[in-house]
């Protein structure tokens, strides 16, 4: 089955200890895409890869790192999380269409 | 940022009914505007998607709408279900890589 997973699906931490929220896609495909969801904002985009090794900014990147160092998988990396991280974040990707397919979602609570 | 304003952000309707959603957008370089569902405590999940240089595109019981002209994009869904109940929001992109999102509408439909 084509899908996008994210690992963990909910996480409580506390501030400034570095964590990182996987996400795999077995589609082969090239663009993976980092957003947050918030109430009332909508779905913002955190950082963006055209393919491996390459990775660009989005929206609203500060506080976030990504790797890409294999096609399949795209982690978000929060080197020292603060509580306004405290959000629902979605990874999507997509191939040579343009339809992007999203995971289930990883819902993070910073204290 | 760019951004994408929704007019209503609640909508009921009465089962068999048809529903519109509507949406504007700012950013008149976007090339490629799509629609998305999400049910409580999922993704968000592709419905249909419209390039600029359409005006109209037709799915399975959807239809989208996109005036170039006074920016805006419209979600046409008929004889509505019940399982259509969830929030639903447009996408826009500009630049190829970078997306911009609405915060969406809720679609209530009574049995």
């Amino acid at each position: 089955e084509a899908q996008v997973t994210q690992n963990p699906r909910y996480l409580i931490t506390v501030t400034g200890k570095k964590l990182t929220v996987t996400c795999s896609q077995n589609m082969n495909h090239e663009y993976m895409s980092w957003y947050r969801q918030d109430p009332g904002l909508g779905l913002r985009q955190i950082y963006y890869s055209m393919n491996v090794e390459v990775t660009d900014k989005g929206d609203v990147p500060e506080g976030y790192k990504v790797s890409r160092k294999e096609k399949r998988n795209f982690p978000l990396i929060l080197e020292s999380p603060s509580p306004n991280q405290t959000s629902l974040y979605f990874c999507a990707s997509r191939g040579g269409q343009e339809t992007q397919y999203f995971g289930p979602g990883t819902r993070l609570l910073v204290l | 940022g760019e951004s994408v304003g929704l007019h209503l952000p609640t909508l009921s309707v009465q089962e068999g009914d048809n529903s519109i959603i509507n949406c504007a957008y700012s950013n008149s370089a976007s090339d490629y505007f799509i629609w998305y569902k999400q049910e409580s405590g999922k993704g968000p999940q592709f419905i249909i998607d419209i390039r600029s240089n359409m005006d109209k595109r037709q799915g399975q019981r959807v239809t989208v709408l996109l005036n170039k002209t006074v920016k805006h994009l419209s979600l046409q869904i008929a004889a509505t279900q019940p399982g259509d109940s969830a929030v639903y929001f447009c996408a826009g992109r500009y630049n190829f890589n970078k997306f911009y999102f609405g915060s969406g509408t809720k679609l209530n439909v009574k049995p």
